[in-house]
């Protein structure tokens, strides 16, 4: 079975401090993602990375940085946390950008005070 | 621009009865289209896509879709709800021509499964 693995279901954090989100994936996708979901609002795209050191921004990339050091691992980095970041956030891969497949972990819900 | 619009936040059906979830999208060229699904506390998994072959694609768990281009619709419906089908269903439209890969994702209909 394939696999995405995010390290943490749930975390609290407080405001200004800096938070490490990691994602796994064992199906040696070069493509992953980060997506933010908030109700009503679907999935907005945060970062993506489709190499090894390489990332792209997404929709919604302000306050966030990523970090891609082996293909299996994708980081997600709120460099000092606010408010309005408390989400859920979920990570993705797929080998194939134009079959559209992602694989998703089952997500982190990150809750800032 | 490329856009989709699921037209209802919630659906409510009662068990045995038909589904019907409404997506309309928006795209320049002839897009790619997903359906993906989200139980509680479960991670998303697709349910069913559309890449330019046959217009009926017929998912997991007896759902299916219609790509209708007059409609500019992709509706996803099953003959008969099971309580385990209570889940949020999102439909997702790619652009195959666009070369910053961007699938836009719908807000999302929540399935409600009436005993």
């Amino acid at each position: 079975d394939v696999k995405v693995t995010q390290s943490s279901r749930y975390l609290v954090k407080r405001t200004g401090e800096k938070v490490f989100l990691e994602c796994v994936q064992d199906m040696d996708h070069e493509n992953m993602f980060w997506y933010r979901q908030d109700p009503g609002l679907g999935l907005r795209l945060i970062y993506f990375s489709y190499d090894v050191k390489m990332k792209e921004k997404g929709d919604i990339p302000e306050g966030y940085s990523v970090s891609r050091e082996k293909k299996e691992r994708f980081s997600l980095i709120l460099e000092s946390a606010s408010t309005n970041q408390t989400s859920m956030y979920l990570c993705a891969s797929t080998e194939d950008f134009d079959t559209g497949e992602l694989f998703f972990g089952e997500g982190s819900r990150l809750t800032v005070l | 621009a490329q856009s989709v619009t699921q037209l209802d936040s919630h659906v409510s059906v009662s068990e045995g009865t038909p589904v019907l979830l409404r997506c309309n999208y928006s795209s320049s060229y002839s897009p790619s289209l997903f359906w993906y699904v989200q139980h509680p506390n479960k991670g998303l998994q697709l349910l069913l896509k559309y890449t330019s072959a046959a217009t009926l694609v017929k998912g997991i768990n007896g759902f299916e879709a219609e790509f209708k281009k007059s409609e500019t619709s992709f509706h996803l419906t099953k003959p008969s709800a099971h309580m385990s089908d209570a889940a949020e269903y999102f439909c997702v439209v790619s652009d195959p021509m666009d070369s910053n890969y961007q699938l836009i994702w719908g807000a999302g209909t929540k399935l409600i499964i009436k005993p």
